[in-house]
């Protein structure tokens, strides 16, 4: 069975960093994209950022861009997001997602991650 | 405001179809393949539709996709009470750079 399990999601203050993960399992992780998609309290879904299935490239939300980087470790299957510089409009459940071609489809999805700033 | 516009709600007796529509531009739907997914409150959405049409094992065939242009559409037949949640298009948007969403539709069984 495939499954992402994400950790990290704290309470934070404006302007700090935090790092999530993702540990991945049940399917071979070098061969899909990975990304990230947040969703705001009552919102909708908001696509993050994504990195391809070799890690060689990378993808931001504007809102993003500059704050957040994406890495993955094939020898853990982990993909990690660090933030830095973090809003009150960062706060968000944070969902890993295991994607084709970055953002072609997303599944499975993990089961989020708490992630609040203020 | 989404790149991809969504109605913000449809609704239909069970038993009936409803359709949610998720409009683009040349840069992202039409271009691109376009996916679809359900989430129930305070749980993590799932894939219902991916490549436009396509179901994954164990989606009903209730549900149906369908693009044309710059446009998709997701279509639910013989709608069930189990079938209200909250229903999102995505797909590529080669301008930015990015991945993008609809704002979601939710679906109300009457």
């Amino acid at each position: 069975e495939e499954q992402l399990l994400e950790s990290g999601g704290d309470l934070v203050q404006p302007g700090g960093p935090l790092r999530l993960s993702c540990r991945a399992s049940g399917f071979i992780f070098t061969t899909y994209a990975m990304t990230w998609v947040r969703q705001a309290p009552g919102k909708g879904l908001e696509w993050v950022a994504g990195i391809s299935a070799s890690g060689a490239s990378t993808y931001y939300a504007e809102s993003v861009k500059g704050r957040f980087t994406i890495s993955r470790d094939s020898s853990t299957n982990t993909v990690s997001l660090q933030m830095s510089g973090l809003r009150a409009e960062d706060t968000a459940v944070y969902y890993c997602v295991k994607s084709k071609a970055v953002a072609r489809w997303f599944d499975p999805w993990g089961q989020g991650t708490q992630v609040t700033v203020s | 405001q989404s790149v991809l516009t969504q109605p913000p709600s449809v609704s239909a007796a069970p038993g009936q179809k409803v359709t949610i529509s998720c409009s683009g531009s040349t840069s992202n739907i039409e271009r691109n393949f376009v996916s679809w997914y359900q989430q129930f409150p305070g749980t993590a959405p799932r894939l219902l539709i991916y490549d436009n049409h396509k179901r994954p094992s164990g989606i009903p065939d209730r549900f149906s996709g369908s693009k044309s242009g710059t446009s998709a559409t997701l279509g639910i037949t013989g709608l069930q009470t189990g079938d209200e949640a909250d229903y999102y298009c995505g797909t590529w948007d080669s301008i930015l750079g990015a991945g993008i969403f609809g704002g979601g539709t939710k679906v109300t069984v009457l």
